[in-house]
């Protein structure tokens, strides 16, 4: 699976959008990019995936860069209970995700 | 949607004690993991199923870990003669049938203290 750069913490103000970045140049061609977080104490919760195209759902979106070499999860309003530690992994199939350490981020109030 | 289920919570055991738990996978999912999570770190794989055969497993699992799922629904991960280094976050997760790009749904983790 593709190696995922993060930034170890971000800082958001309640109400604004939070945009978490990850790096994946090595990522190949049939690898899904995905995104989980973890609320402390809690397991992780799948948020999002997505191959090549921007993905929307109820929680958040993926922008993917046209040379999938990166991609940014955006979380639009975010709320306190957006405060977790967010995943990125890109990965072929799902018998193989591997987790890094994540991006903790803070939504302050 | 029931979600993927762990028993116990919290286990606290003596060094030297075996210890078993137990997962309860989202009930149309054929595959099933084990992960383990130590404080500050990202969760690392154990071991993986499709239906009742274990297709994979980690160096992380020592011959003290085992875990079965015998008839393809729940699965139990034993840990034999406890260390104070395996005290740590064990989680399940499941996915289901389908493309290999389905994804995976966590329990919420047995916490594993060895004293």
């Amino acid at each position: 699976d593709a190696k995922t750069t993060q930034p170890t913490s971000m800082d958001c103000a309640e109400g604004r959008a939070a945009n978490l970045p990850c790096n994946h140049s090595t990522i190949s061609g049939n690898e899904y990019v995905y995104w989980y977080r973890q609320i402390h104490s809690q397991g992780p919760q799948y948020i999002i995936h997505g191959l090549k195209n921007n993905e929307t759902n109820e929680m958040a979106s993926l922008i993917i860069t046209e040379d999938r070499k990166s991609s940014t999860l955006i979380l639009p309003h975010a709320t306190l209970r957006d405060t977790a530690v967010y995943y990125c992994i890109g990965l072929y199939n799902n018998n193989d995700m591997r987790f890094g350490a994540g991006t903790r981020l803070t939504v302050k109030p | 949607d029931t979600g993927v289920s762990q028993d116990p919570r919290h286990k606290i055991t003596k060094r030297g004690q075996n210890v078993t738990f137990r997962c309860d996978p989202i009930s149309e999912h054929n595959r099933l993991y084990w992960y383990r999570q130590t404080l500050g770190q990202g969760p690392e794989f154990l071991t993986y199923f499709q239906n009742e055969a274990q297709l994979e497993k980690s160096r992380l699992l020592s011959d003290r870990f085992s875990a079965e799922r015998p008839k393809g629904s729940f699965s139990t991960l034993e840990i034999q003669r406890t260390e104070q280094g395996d005290s740590a976050m064990y989680l399940c997760a499941s996915s289901g049938m389908g493309r290999l790009s389905s994804p995976l749904h966590f329990g919420n983790g047995t916490r594993l203290t060895v004293t």
